[in-house]
């Protein structure tokens, strides 16, 4: 019963290092999205997909990209890390018709330093 | 303005106590309202979801719209220090590829 699950659950990274922060679900879920969580500030929309091959700019998505290759899993990719990008990054995923819910993983923590 | 306002807190409440939880909205178009419990170093999970206006029923809990007033409300009854944890109000229109759109998050602590 994983649901959606993110790895790593932390990691400090170094300025202008690049790293990949894994998302799978085992839901069979079309929809997955990222956010970041940052202090006051509520959860905000990085990126998202409607199904394999196809993704989308959420609200924040300078700094990030994306791939969706499969319908499990959805890798955000940071590239050339900033000190703005420390923040708790959650993963989600939903059903294909419109009134079901998102559901989360458990976030990964990261820190640049 | 903000599309969703949410009072930060903290909020303290002694066990049993009920405590209502409180959101404003703007965009008339929202249809779908949830409740969503984060507890401290993991990720949101979902309380309450309601369609339109209304309310809906859940043990303990209890998630209020009010389209007219564009208000949503989470009360929890008896309230317990296994609640202590931060709620967040989600909210999004109708349509398959809608986005949620959160508030910031209320943070409540349940004493003994």
């Amino acid at each position: 019963n994983a649901g959606v699950t993110q790895t790593p659950k932390f990691r400090i990274l170094k300025i202008g290092q690049s790293m990949t922060l894994q998302c799978t679900q085992d839901m069979n879920h079309n929809y997955m999205y990222w956010y970041r969580q940052d202090p006051g500030m509520g959860l905000k929309l990085i990126y998202y997909s409607v199904g394999a091959g196809i993704t989308d700019k959420g609200e924040v998505p300078n700094g990030y990209n994306v791939s969706r290759s499969t319908t499990e899993d959805f890798p955000l990719r940071l590239e050339l890390a900033a000190p703005s990008q420390t923040s708790v990054y959650f993963c989600a995923s939903r059903g294909a018709t419109g009134d079901q819910p998102q559901h989360f993983g458990d976030g990964t923590r990261l820190s640049i330093l | 303005q903000k599309e969703v306002e949410q009072d930060p807190g903290p909020l303290s409440v002694p066990e049993g106590a009920i405590v209502s939880l409180n959101c404003t909205y703007s965009n008339s178009a929202f249809q779908y309202f949830m409740w969503y419990r984060q507890y401290s170093r993991k990720g949101p999970e979902l309380l309450m979801y309601t369609y339109s206006s209304g309310n809906k029923e859940d043990g303990r809990f209890t998630a209020q719209v009010d389209k007219s007033s564009k208000y949503i409300s989470l009360f929890i009854r008896d309230s317990q220090p296994s609640d202590s944890a931060t709620y967040l109000c989600a909210t999004k229109t109708d349509g398959t590829a809608s986005k949620l759109t959160f508030g910031t998050g209320t943070r409540l602590q349940v004493t003994l």
